[in-house]
């Protein structure tokens, strides 16, 4: 069946470094979503990427998708201590009545401040 | 903001007996979802409902597992005869397509 890796797995920085996490996908994705997780919380919707190449970006957030739809990266410039969580991203290969996610791990962003 | 709604929050039970989740999707949405989280690891999916009936399951989601639609509103979970390896935060997610918005979860916990 379908495989997201992400990584790394963790992550600590400074605040105010950068930070990045890589999704890829084992399959050809039909669209990929970030969502963010704070500890003891639920996945928060963050974007979802549906072309080819897409970039997007959400104030200090980049969120990019490979040309062949098979892997995703989320940057985050200079980080802050509210940017503390963890970063999931989740393949869809939607169509018909099923729009099931498959998540990777996870990065766990940790920031010092 | 419309939200999912989950209940109970935390839910403890004795191995064996059985549970059932509750969920409130939102309102317009067509899609549900059962999700799970086992402590520190990554959200897994169990179930896909729409339109009345299950569209896609998980290996997870074995023969104790089942999802209902009782009305207009809820959409629950049932875990029949639950095991040790059952504990974990149980999340609802519902959509009119993409994105998925989920619930707080409930967090369970078999003794």
């Amino acid at each position: 069946g379908q495989q997201v890796m992400q990584i790394p797995q963790y992550q600590h920085v400074q605040e105010g470094e950068d930070f990045t996490t890589y999704c890829n996908s084992s399959t050809t994705l039909s669209n990929i979503q970030w969502y963010k997780q704070r500890p003891g919380g639920h996945p928060v919707f963050l974007i979802q990427l549906v072309k080819s190449g897409e970039v997007k970006k959400q104030k200090r957030l980049t969120f990019q998708f490979g040309e062949a739809k098979k892997n995703s990266s989320l940057h985050i410039t200079a980080t802050q201590t509210t940017d503390v969580g963890t970063y999931f991203c989740a393949g869809s290969n939607s169509g018909g009545s099923n729009y099931k996610l498959t998540f990777g791990k996870g990065t766990l962003l940790t920031v010092n401040p | 903001e419309p939200e999912v709604t989950q209940t109970p929050s935390h839910q403890v039970t004795q191995m064996g007996q059985e549970v059932i989740l509750r969920c409130v999707p939102i309102s317009n949405h067509l899609y549900f979802y059962w999700y799970r989280q086992i402590l520190g690891q990554k959200v897994e999916f169990l179930v896909s409902f729409y339109n009345n009936e299950i569209s896609e399951k998980s290996e997870i989601f074995d023969d104790q597992f089942s999802v209902e639609r009782p009305d207009g509103s809820n959409f629950t979970l049932k875990i029949r005869s639950t095991k040790l390896e059952d504990s974990a935060m149980y999340f609802c997610a519902s959509s009119g397509g993409q994105p998925q918005h989920f619930g707080d979860g409930t967090r369970l916990s078999i003794l």
